[in-house]
């Protein structure tokens, strides 16, 4: 099957300016994830949602970042205006449910850099 | 709150050597805690889950509640598992389960 996609794969910005990052999960996986993990640092989950609802934003800078999956399949992560300090990997996953039981996969990563 | 500390950035050994990459894990909970692993220019993927009590290519890793630890260990490390490994833990967040992740241990074996 098809793996979870992400694009853009790398993206350069300067301070300030606004980007955003498309996730396309695994067909049928209801779950979908948005990590961010900065250089030398493990994932953090930014934002989770079951279908086309939020489940946990908890950890969602929300004053600069926006996630949506309006349709529940694919998903986009906004950050409006970006600071030096959002440079890093951004992880979409998806899986089948949301129980711990689920295995959650792991898309490509959007590499930014913020200058 | 819910942690994982893995101890070491960097771990070198010989091929053919034993491997044991650390994890403690800090939760109020009953956890359930996993490996996953990133190859170079690959994504972050499963390795293990403690529930299934299996092997995967030859790593084991088991729960030691006592001591907070879910060590990962190889009786004989290959070239082949150089790559990234992360512990992870699933536990209740802000009301649905989270995966927190450690920083993660570069595991480098040499020929």
């Amino acid at each position: 099957e098809a793996g979870v996609a992400q694009s853009p794969r790398y993206k350069i910005i300067e301070k300030r300016q606004s980007v955003a990052f498309w996730c396309n999960p695994i067909s049928g996986h209801a779950t979908l994830y948005w990590y961010q993990q900065i250089l030398g640092q493990g994932p953090k989950l930014l934002i989770q949602f079951q279908n086309n609802g939020v489940v946990d934003d908890s950890q969602l800078p929300k004053d600069r970042f926006s996630a949506e999956r309006l349709k529940g399949v694919d998903s986009t992560l906004k950050i409006q205006p970006a600071k030096l300090e959002d440079s890093a990997v951004y992880l979409c996953a998806s899986s089948f449910g949301g129980s711990s039981y689920n295995e959650q996969f792991f898309g490509p990563g959007t590499r930014l850099t913020v200058l | 709150a819910q942690r994982v500390t893995q101890p070491e950035k960097l771990l070198s050994v010989f091929k053919g050597a034993p491997v044991e990459l650390k994890c403690n894990y800090s939760y109020s909970g009953s956890p359930e805690l996993f490996w996953y692993v990133q190859y170079s220019r690959q994504r972050l993927q499963l390795l293990l889950r403690h529930i299934s009590r299996e092997s995967i290519k030859g790593f084991t890793a088991d729960l030691n509640k006592g001591e907070t630890s879910f060590h990962l260990k190889k009786p004989f490390a290959q070239e082949e598992d150089s790559a990234m490994y992360y512990c992870a833990l699933s536990g209740i967040g802000a009301g649905s389960y989270q995966l927190t992740f450690g920083k993660g241990t570069k595991l480098s074996v040499i020929p």
